[in-house]
């Protein structure tokens, strides 16, 4: 099983539709949990932090679900300018170890 | 104000030459990663460093190399041992090892010509 496992996608929504991404993770150890963005040809940007209880920030949520090992993050009333990928990031091996990325899931949001 | 940069944002070299991308943050921040992505994949961990004066190799350091003279600083050198080092190269850091927020750099892209 890989470390971080997303579905790669692409994701085809129009606007204003709710979608959401899940995302597995192996360490059953793992502490930290992150969703990035990236736009096309630049850097990751923090989208959120996951953390057990869940949370929110305006039209996205995230969740945790330890026993199953898997995080998703929703996002509704979707707008154009979120078309990106979708990084989850986990921390690794051991506490101590850096941050392990999936390959990102792709979002298209079609007018 | 306060990040990260990165040179330079476009590299290109021929086969067989060695090539240094440059990386410097003003955040305090101790730790320091290198990553590559190629299209359509994820980010792939080269080394990292925790505390200046040490690295660490990550998940596909062949062919690299790096140093940490500096706590700002964490040049990477791309050898030509590196068989296909056409890539995107991102830097980050981030204050906490291995559980807070990466800030990353705008990448360096590299094409071997």
């Amino acid at each position: 099983r890989k470390e971080v496992e997303q579905d790669p996608g692409p994701f085809n929504v129009p606007e204003g539709a709710t979608v959401a991404f899940n995302c597995t993770y192996s360490n059953s150890a793992s502490q930290s949990f992150f969703w990035y963005r990236q736009d096309c040809r630049k850097e990751p940007k923090l989208l959120m932090s996951v953390y057990s209880s869940g949370n929110e920030d305006g039209r996205f949520t995230a969740q945790l679900n330890r026993a199953s090992q898997y995080i998703s993050l929703l996002i509704r009333d979707s707008k154009l300018s979120d078309s990106a990928t979708y990084l989850c990031v986990v921390n690794g091996r051991s506490g101590n170890t850096p941050l392990v990325f999936g390959k990102g899931t792709r979002l298209s949001v079609i007018a | 104000d306060g990040g990260i940069t990165q040179s330079p944002k476009y590299l290109f070299r021929k086969e067989g030459q060695n090539v240094t991308l440059s990386c410097e943050q003003n955040l305090n921040h101790d730790a320091m990663y290198w990553y590559r992505q190629d299209p359509g994949q994820g980010l792939r961990l080269i080394y990292y460093s925790q505390i200046v004066n040490d690295f660490q190799k990550g998940d596909i350091a062949e062919g690299y190399s790096v140093s940490r003279e500096k706590k700002e600083s964490f040049p990477l050198t791309v050898t030509s041992a590196q068989k296909n080092p056409t890539a995107f190269y991102l830097c980050a850091s981030s204050a906490g090892q291995g559980t807070g927020e990466l800030f990353f750099g705008e990448g360096s892209r590299l094409t071997v010509l």
